[in-house]
């Protein structure tokens, strides 16, 4: 079976400074998805970042990257020059049949 | 664009009581369409899925049920809530076939 984990329940970073959050994941499949959802404090789920496992190379949206490791199952994420803005959960996932599996999130602090 | 609607945003209900929290999608024709439960602190589960009208799949058993009437109208229903019901109910789309999923505002449900 599918799992995700997440092992920093909670990080801070500085304003203007980067952060990595780190995800791990178990599966036995070959061809999969991986996202990191961010969840603010009206608790609505947002999409930071989406990377298709069968792509090497690391996807990227504005200061959201990932450093994605096939062969670890590492899927971390990196926020470059953070905001307060950014002050959050976020939850990594997996994609398998129909269905996703969530970590059990990391809290970001972010410190003015 | 496509948006997705949740409503209630906020109910609170006594125990033995009936539930039903609806979400609608616009923007898209035959989405996949989804229900997690987000316990306090915690990842999301996923309850059910459809794939299409009349067509539920349940993930968890319990005193749950789903219900798609309509092509965009996905229902949550309970005929006695517990107080284990109590969490934040999240609806999610996809379009059919793909991966990535977007989330309406959610339901906070609390049972007293």
């Amino acid at each position: 079976a599918q799992t995700v984990t997440q092992s920093q329940p909670e990080m801070s970073v500085q304003e203007a400074e980067t952060v990595t959050l780190s995800c791990t994941y178990d599966t036995s499949e070959s061809d999969y998805y991986l996202f990191w959802y961010k969840q603010p404090p009206s608790r609505q789920m947002i999409l930071v970042i989406r990377q298709e496992a069968y792509k090497q190379q690391n996807a990227t949206e504005n200061r959201f990257s990932v450093n994605f490791q096939k062969a670890a199952k590492s899927f971390s994420l990196k926020i470059s020059d953070s905001q307060l803005g950014d002050a959050a959960m976020y939850f990594c996932a997996y994609v398998g049949a129909n269905n996703l599996f969530f970590g059990t999130g990391t809290r970001l602090t972010v410190i003015p | 664009s496509q948006t997705i609607h949740q409503w209630p945003a906020t109910l609170v209900q006594p125990v033995g009581s009936p539930l039903s929290l609806e979400c609608t999608v616009e923007g898209t024709s035959n989405p996949n369409l989804y229900w997690y439960r987000q316990a306090a602190g915690r990842g999301l589960q996923l309850l059910f899925y459809s794939v299409g009208i009349g067509q539920i799949s349940s993930e968890v058993p319990q005193n749950l049920s789903a219900s798609r009437p309509q092509d965009r109208q996905f229902i949550l229903s309970s005929k006695k809530l517990l107080l284990s019901d109590s969490g934040f109910y999240l609806c999610a789309w996809s379009v059919a076939g793909t991966d990535t999923q977007y989330f309406g505002p959610g339901t906070r449900l609390t049972v007293l």
